[in-house]
């Protein structure tokens, strides 16, 4: 069975410090995997993922992604951290070759970036 | 392009009541879903539509139902409302492709009493 695990509840950093959001997951065979951002009272918005290739995915706002098969984790992270990131952060995957039609989310992680 | 549209944005509901929460799309998405997010838990798929008049459940389809009616258009259901229903339902559809992005509407708050 497919599962996502995000095991931080809140990452606190401060602004103009690298941010890194943990996400790791577990699915028979490929997965695709998916970060999205939620702004309050607002619907999911698509930040990046990951497919196939390159291991390093580069997505939207300068956030980046890197794919670890080994470790099975596909952590999402940004250079410098801007207090308009604070969100909350959904790591998804969906298992290649299945019908693709169920995507398991995350828990979410609740980025706080203080000035 | 007004994406994925869900209508009420926000409703109060007796124990027992029955309501509709309505989700369009005008992308010409084939496949739509609706979840439910809880605190701590997450996205739970309810029930999809891979395709036009087709529906399936997902993950906690329990005291809902759902309606394709068109390609656009998917309705959630919720026949006799317990408090445990109380979330906030989001809509999302997505082009043909498991490697498709899923897009989502903004969300239902539903409080149940």
């Amino acid at each position: 069975a497919q599962s996502v695990a995000q095991p931080e509840d809140q990452v606190n950093v401060a602004e103009g410090n690298p941010l890194t959001v943990k996400c790791t997951y577990s699915v028979s065979g490929n997965p695709y995997l998916f970060w999205y951002v939620q702004y309050p009272n607002r619907g999911l918005q698509f930040l990046l993922k990951y497919i196939t290739g390159d291991n390093l995915v580069k997505g939207s706002y300068g956030f980046e992604a890197e794919f670890n098969k080994s470790q099975t984790s596909f952590h999402l992270k940004k250079p410098s951290a801007l207090v308009s990131d604070s969100a909350l952060y959904f790591c998804a995957v969906r298992e290649a070759n299945t019908g693709g039609f169920k995507t398991i989310f995350g828990a979410g992680t609740r980025l706080f970036v203080k000035a | 392009n007004a994406g994925v549209t869900q209508t009420p944005k926000f409703q109060v509901l007796k124990t027992g009541q029955s309501m509709t929460l309505q989700c369009a799309q005008d992308m010409n998405h084939n496949s739509m879903y609706w979840y439910r997010q809880d605190p701590g838990m997450g996205l739970r798929l309810i029930y999809y539509s891979a395709s036009e008049g087709t529906t399936d459940k997902g993950e906690v389809p329990n005291g809902y139902n759902v309606s394709r009616l068109n390609k656009r258009e998917f309705s959630l259901r919720l026949e006799s409302a317990a408090p445990s229903q109380t979330s906030v339902y989001f809509c999302a559809s997505r082009f043909p492709g498991q490697q498709e992005t899923q897009y989502f509407g903004p969300g239902t708050r539903l409080l149940v009493l």
